[in-house]
């Protein structure tokens, strides 16, 4: 089945802990995203990949790493969380090359909620 | 990046279409329109887009005015499981960034 695997689907840690949200999708699909949902505020993006080592700051970078090693994988990386993460974080993916520019469609991941103590 | 606004929230009966609209008054010649979903406890999921002519699709319809300034989707058979919030974005052309809005909560009533 094609999809978005996010990894942890839940998590709960304290401030400063480094940790890892991972993404793998298998569609082969060259561009990939991050997204946090607040209440009130939408889904804002944070990191996006064109490409393999290609990425790029969304809206909403501070606080966040990604690095994009590999075509179907694209980790978001806490380096020191804080409380101010607490959110509901989506991975999402789209074939670049089978749409003209602007008209790709999104994949979106089941989401990953964290908790920032 | 051009805005959308929507209506927070709207109600309509199963069974029947629903019309949910979208403004989007600036605009630019290459922007698409996309349309996704976002059901209770889940991810958001792609509905429709188009550019310039009304498109159609197993899941909706997606009227774009003339002007371009506004577009409709349109539930042509509302059912329980189409109760979810709605996105109209604009995207960028050159960046696949589809930036969302807080969109329509839509509600059925059975």
């Amino acid at each position: 089945e094609a999809q978005v695997t996010q990894n942890p689907r839940y998590l709960i840690t304290v401030t400063g802990k480094k940790l890892t949200v991972t993404c793998s999708q298998n569609m082969n699909h060259e561009y990939m995203s991050w997204y946090r949902q607040d209440p009130g505020l939408g889904l804002r993006q944070i990191y996006y990949s064109m490409n393999v080592e290609v990425t790029d700051k969304g809206d909403v970078p501070e606080g966040y790493k990604v690095s994009r090693k590999e075509k179907r994988n694209f980790p978001l990386i806490l380096e020191s969380p804080s409380p101010n993460q607490t959110s509901l974080y989506f991975c999402a993916s789209s074939p670049r090359d089978r749409y003209p520019s602007g008209a790709n469609v999104l994949t979106f991941g089941a989401g990953s909620r964290l908790t920032v103590l | 990046d051009a805005k959308t606004t929507q209506p927070n929230s709207m109600e309509s009966n199963e069974e029947e279409p629903v019309h949910l609209p979208c403004n989007h008054s600036t605009i630019s010649g290459t922007d698409y329109i996309h349309w996704y979903r976002q059901l209770p406890s889940q991810g958001p999921e792609y509905v429709i887009h188009g550019l310039t002519s009304n498109v159609n699709n197993r899941m909706a319809s997606l009227a774009i005015a003339e002007d371009r300034k506004s577009s409709t989707l349109i539930l042509h058979r509302a059912t329980l499981r189409d109760a979810a919030v709605y996105y109209c974005i604009l995207s960028v052309f050159g960046n696949e960034k589809l930036t969302f809005g807080t969109g329509t909560r839509l509600t059925i009533i059975p």
